[in-house]
């Protein structure tokens, strides 16, 4: 059973501050990962990808890949109330064309102002 | 910007009866897949779809559940005799490749009564 780990939280952190979230995934030939947004009673939004292992800088947003130590992680610069959701780890598969998305149970997140 | 779009966002059914959930795909988009979110619980794959067949399903997708292309724009979802178990948030996903980036509809709460 392919499976992603995340820290259910709640993660709280005062605005401003640096939110960091964390994922592990167990498919250790897993290619593409995947971080959405997903607020109360809605769909899940994508607001970052990575691919390869280091670091990945979209305006406020940093992904982090680690493929040998089959970890991910998102990082919130000067964190905004309006970043409070919860954010799921996605992961494609090694095997299968269509590569469906597993999705770990999510972090809940909430900032402080 | 295009967007999954998905109909009706709310459906309400008695329990035995069959519903048909409507997405329409972003236009460029090769592959097609459904997946369900039970109340506080984790997203989970039901189906992908390319080139209108079937290209995956998990052991969720089982014989009271159906997909079809009926046109080159509409992707649908059919769940013969509802169950309670059944309620969930459905949410359709495109992308244009196996393994990318995917986006997801706003989704069809689906409350079976």
């Amino acid at each position: 059973q392919k499976e992603v780990e995340q820290n259910s939280g709640p993660l709280s952190v005062p605005e401003g501050a640096i939110a960091s979230l964390n994922c592990t995934y167990s498919d250790r030939g897993s290619q593409s990962f995947f971080w959405y947004r997903q607020y109360s009673g809605k769909s899940p939004e994508l607001i970052m990808s990575i691919y390869s292992n280091g670091d990945k800088e979209d305006g406020r947003f940093t992904a982090q890949l680690n493929k040998a130590s089959q970890y991910v992680s998102l990082l919130i610069r000067d964190s905004q109330p309006s970043d409070s959701a919860t954010y799921l780890c996605a992961v494609n598969p090694s095997s299968g064309s269509a590569r469906q998305l597993t999705f770990g149970s999510g972090t809940q997140l909430t900032v402080l102002p | 910007e295009p967007e999954v779009t998905q109909t009706p966002s709310h459906q309400v059914t008695q329990m035995g009866q069959e519903v048909i959930l409507r997405c329409v795909p972003i236009s460029n988009h090769l592959y097609f897949y459904w997946y369900r979110q039970i109340l506080g619980q984790k997203v989970e794959f039901l189906v992908s779809f390319y080139n209108n067949e079937i290209s995956e399903k998990s052991e969720i997708f089982d014989d009271q559940f159906s997909v079809e292309r009926p046109d080159g724009s509409n992707f649908t979802l059919k769940i013969r005799s509802t169950k309670l178990e059944d309620s969930a948030m459905y949410f359709c996903a495109s992308n244009p490749k196996g393994g990318t980036e995917a986006f997801f509809g706003q989704g069809t709460r689906l409350t079976v009564v």
